[in-house]
């Protein structure tokens, strides 16, 4: 079983669409969650860090569910600019080990 | 954010040359660095975990004396991937850690190898 998994997509949603991703996690154990963004041939970039508690950046939303080791990510008004693949990832313990997951791939279409 | 540059961004080299990719952090001692391999349309691979001072953690299937890593200063690591084949071409990517806020990684561009 992977660490982490993920519903690799493709979604396609027009623009000003609401779309969300969960992604779920084997380890309990697990200490630290994130969603990272990567663009087609680029590195992954930090979009933010998911907290038990939930945390909003504008117009993104990330939500831990410890007791069933998920984590979403919710996007609403969707823009042309978020089409990428976003990546879950779950650390363990001492941040010695991160774990990725394969990917969801985002197209929002005009 | 903290700057973590890798080089080169894009190599081409015959079956049987060795290459070699460098990542530095610019503006921040990185005590940890991770080398990942991505082919298409797949997710990151750790390849190996790269602590200053010390020998490189790999994981498992990944051939050390194939792929060398060498972290020899708080902001730089090196990975030689030694007699490259054709099935290593993917594209590599490193990350760090800062000893400020070890929970985040930063990620050098990625180095494309094509392998002929």
């Amino acid at each position: 079983r992977k660490e982490v998994e993920q519903d690799p997509g493709p979604f396609n949603v027009p623009e000003g669409a609401t779309v969300a991703f969960n992604c779920t996690y084997s380890n309990s154990a697990s200490q630290s969650f994130f969603w990272y963004r990567q663009d087609c041939r680029k590195e992954p970039k930090l979009l933010m860090s998911v907290y038990s508690s939930g945390n909003e950046d504008g117009r993104f939303t990330a939500q831990l569910n410890r007791a069933s080791q998920y984590i979403s990510l919710l996007i609403r008004d969707s823009k042309l600019s978020d089409s990428a693949t976003y990546l879950c990832v779950v650390t363990e313990y001492n941040f010695n080990k991160f774990y990725f997951g394969s990917g969801t791939k985002l197209n929002v279409k005009p | 954010g903290a700057v973590v540059s890798q080089h080169p961004s894009r190599v081409i080299c015959k079956s049987g040359t060795s290459v070699k990719i460098e990542c530095r952090s610019l503006d921040f001692q990185a005590t940890t660095m991770f080398w990942y391999r991505q082919f298409p349309k797949q997710s990151l691979m750790l390849m190996a975990t790269s602590n200053e001072g010390s020998k490189a953690t790999y994981e498992q299937g990944v051939e050390k004396d194939k792929f060398l890593i060498n972290h020899a200063s708080l902001t730089l690591s090196t990975l030689t991937v030694t007699s490259a084949h054709p099935e290593d071409s993917s594209f590599y990517i490193c990350s760090a850690l800062t000893n400020l806020a070890k929970n985040i990684q930063y990620f050098g561009a990625g180095t494309r190898l094509s392998v002929l």
